[in-house]
């Protein structure tokens, strides 16, 4: 049972455009959420977090937007640069039923191209 | 502080032999987490420590996965009896408690080779 979905395994984009990511969640208990960037050969980075008490988060050229009624959020990178290009991925959890763990989501790949 | 470091990098096993791989969090971190990741899926949670206790197990955590934090800093994870399937990357990861805001620090993980 895939808990957290991204849909979009690739994503293509040129550079100094949107790119917008997309993940759908299906636990209502999730009430903290998170997007990580992965480069090949490395562990994922911390990107940006939003709590289920808000509904945008913005932090420079990274914002994150949560529906919650639709259980969906998104990532939205403006303008985007060709070193945006790595997978992404979402992460949820749900603190409020006392565990910890995030369950993440399978990535979406992007590329930016110059 | 250098991040989370995890030892070995790679790891190529023949089926049966055990492994053993090694995570130093974050100093001030007394959360401890290990995740697997295969190729083209996310990080799947396997267990976490706070502190020295073993907090939560997944289920695909099987009995021949056995993790510990002895000291409350380094854990360990062993694979006994290794199969094709455990090929995997083998991430660790530490945070803070109360710091879900920033999640967690990942390490560059240990890829694992089952021939």
């Amino acid at each position: 049972d895939q808990q957290v979905k991204q849909n979009s395994p690739s994503l293509s984009v040129q550079e100094g455009r949107i790119s917008i990511l997309n993940c759908d969640y299906t636990n209502s208990m999730f009430d903290y959420f998170l997007w990580y960037k992965k480069y090949p050969a490395e562990g994922p980075t911390f990107l940006i977090s939003i709590s289920s008490i808000k509904d945008k988060n913005e932090d420079g050229r990274f914002t994150v937007f949560l529906n919650k009624s639709a259980k969906h959020l998104s990532l939205h990178i403006v303008p985007s640069q060709p070193g945006d290009s790595a997978v992404y991925f979402c992460a949820a959890s749900g603190t409020t039923s006392g565990t910890y763990k995030y369950i993440f989501g399978t990535g979406t790949r992007l590329k930016v191209l110059a | 502080d250098t991040g989370v470091s995890q030892d070995p990098r790679h790891k190529i096993t023949k089926r049966g032999q055990n492994v053993t791989f090694r995570c130093d969090p974050i100093s001030e971190h007394n959360r401890l987490y290990w995740y697997r990741q295969t190729l083209g899926q996310g990080p799947e949670f396997l267990t976490y420590f706070q502190n020295e206790a073993q907090l939560e197990k997944s289920r695909l955590l099987s009995d021949r996965f056995s993790a510990e934090r002895p000291k409350g800093s380094f854990s360990t994870l062993e694979i006994q009896r290794t199969e094709q399937g455990d090929s995997a990357m083998y991430l660790c990861a530490s945070s803070l408690e109360g710091g879900q805001s920033v999640g967690y620090t990942f390490g560059s993980g240990t890829r694992l080779t089952v021939v």
